[in-house]
């Protein structure tokens, strides 16, 4: 059974912190990957990683970075929060199965940023 | 303008009715993948397609993948209230673009 493990499920941070959100899988899935998730709009990709120390950047990169030292771990990084970054933000780990992409997610992080 | 339209955004039904939700894009995908999501949690894999043309069934609920592979449905049968929460569609080119979502409520 996939387990995707997020550091923790509500963060408060106040504007110009620095927040670290972590993601432990326990699969050794390949690859990595940091949603957040906003009202009507779905999930959209921050980050993405297919391997140790490697990293990509997904849709909505800007104001944030990411970590992978470790293959089960992904750790996403605001470097300074601002308000428009409170969202839910989804950790999710796959392995390439085919042609599909089949992903497992953890449970979230609901960030608020005052 | 999402990739990946869903419609309806939102339906509210009574237990046991049916219903169908739609997946629609204008690309073409080499997988899509269905996922339930509800409150507080993360979304769960239900189902993947591969193929055009394809139907899978899990239990009251039925996938099909267009024959272009642009398109998806999920139809529940009989809908009871453990259905209700948000579903995702995703597909998969060179990455995975997700929908926005349906957001079910069935009512006892």
């Amino acid at each position: 059974d996939v387990k995707v493990t997020q550091s923790s499920r509500y963060l408060v941070k106040r504007t110009g912190e620095k927040v670290f959100l972590e993601c432990v899988q326990d699969m050794d899935h390949e690859n990595m990957f940091w949603y957040r998730q906003d009202p009507g709009l779905g999930l959209r990709l921050i980050y993405f990683s297919y391997d140790v120390k490697m990293k990509e950047k997904g849709d909505i990169p800007e104001g944030y970075s990411v970590s992978r030292e470790k293959k089960e771990r992904f750790s996403l990084i605001l470097e300074s929060a601002s308000t428009n970054q409170t969202s839910m933000y989804l950790c999710a780990s796959s392995r390439l199965a085919g042609e599909s992409y089949e992903q497992y997610f953890g449970p979230g992080t609901r960030l608020t940023v005052t | 303008t999402q990739l990946l339209e869903q419609s309806p955004q939102f339906l509210s039904i009574q237990e046991g009715e049916n219903l169908t939700v739609y997946c629609n894009s204008s690309s073409v995908f080499s997988s899509l993948q269905w996922y339930r999501q509800e409150p507080g949690e993360g979304p769960v894999l239900l189902v993947t397609v591969v193929t055009g043309g394809e139907v899978k069934k899990l239990k009251r609920l039925t996938f099909q993948f267009g024959d272009a592979r642009k398109d998806s449905s999920l139809h529940i049968t009989a809908a009871q209230p453990g259905d209700t929460g948000l579903y995702l569609c995703a597909g998969a080119r060179n990455d995975m673009r997700f929908g926005a979502g349906t957001r079910l409520t069935v009512k006892p």
